[in-house]
């Protein structure tokens, strides 16, 4: 079984489009993450989650809002999108997501390319 | 603020050669430090971490790292490089005022036959 996933793992699409990037963690973790990786394989915190509570929100265009519906699920939802918004996106998740020092498991990743 | 610098952005070795990544960071309180392993077109996965115990630190496929507190670094080794370990090699930071991540930019391992 996969511990963290997310769909689509590819989404190509239209500048000025809405989409949306789901996130599954059957882990029974308490915390999740949003990542952003550019073109130079940089990793950066957009968003984390505990427990359906935000707890960092970097900076990050408005575009860009997560939604948690309970703590297995963070999805990504992002609103008119634009040319430097292709990227790899990554899910992770940790146990509590406090304290430090925690693993994160990272989901497979979500390929957006916008055209 | 806490902070990771990975010197070297590419590294080529020969299979069977020395594996040496290197990690130094930056922090205000004792850091929590992380090697995680990117295979293409993959998500991160965990090498090894450091959490204040034992300053040698083993991890899987046998990679180990050690942290030196007066150098501030968490380089990671192998000794003998083999062709699966061809990769991009990520250290990270976190600190116990919190679980968030701070990357360093990548290393991309080439093992050359």
């Amino acid at each position: 079984d996969t511990a963290v996933s997310q769909t689509p793992k590819y989404l190509v699409t239209q500048m000025g489009n809405d989409k949306s990037i789901k996130c599954e963690q059957n882990l029974g973790h308490d915390t999740m993450y949003w990542y952003k990786q550019d073109s130079k394989k940089f990793l950066k915190i957009m968003f984390s989650y505990n427990n359906k509570e935000l707890i960092i929100n970097e900076t990050v265009p408005n575009r860009f809002s997560p939604k948690s519906p309970d703590k297995a699920h963070l999805n990504l939802h992002i609103n008119s999108l634009e040319l430097g918004d292709s990227a790899v996106y990554f899910c992770a998740s940790s146990p509590q997501g406090r304290g430090g020092g925690e693993t994160q498991y990272f989901g497979p990743g979500t390929r957006l390319l916008v055209l | 603020a806490q902070s990771v610098t990975q010197l070297g952005s590419h590294v080529s070795v020969s299979e069977g050669a020395l594996v040496l990544l290197r990690c130094n960071y930056s922090s205000s309180v004792p850091p929590y430090l992380f090697w995680y392993v990117q295979y293409p077109n993959q998500g991160l996965q965990l090498l090894l971490k450091y959490t204040s115990a034992a300053t040698l630190v083993k991890g899987i496929n046998g990679f180990e790292a050690e942290f030196k507190k007066s150098e501030t670094s968490f380089h990671l080794t192998k000794p003998s490089a083999h062709m699966s370990d061809a990769a991009e090699y990520f250290c990270a930071v976190s600190t116990n005022t919190g679980n968030q991540f701070y990357f360093g930019t990548g290393t991309s391992l080439t093992v050359i036959p």
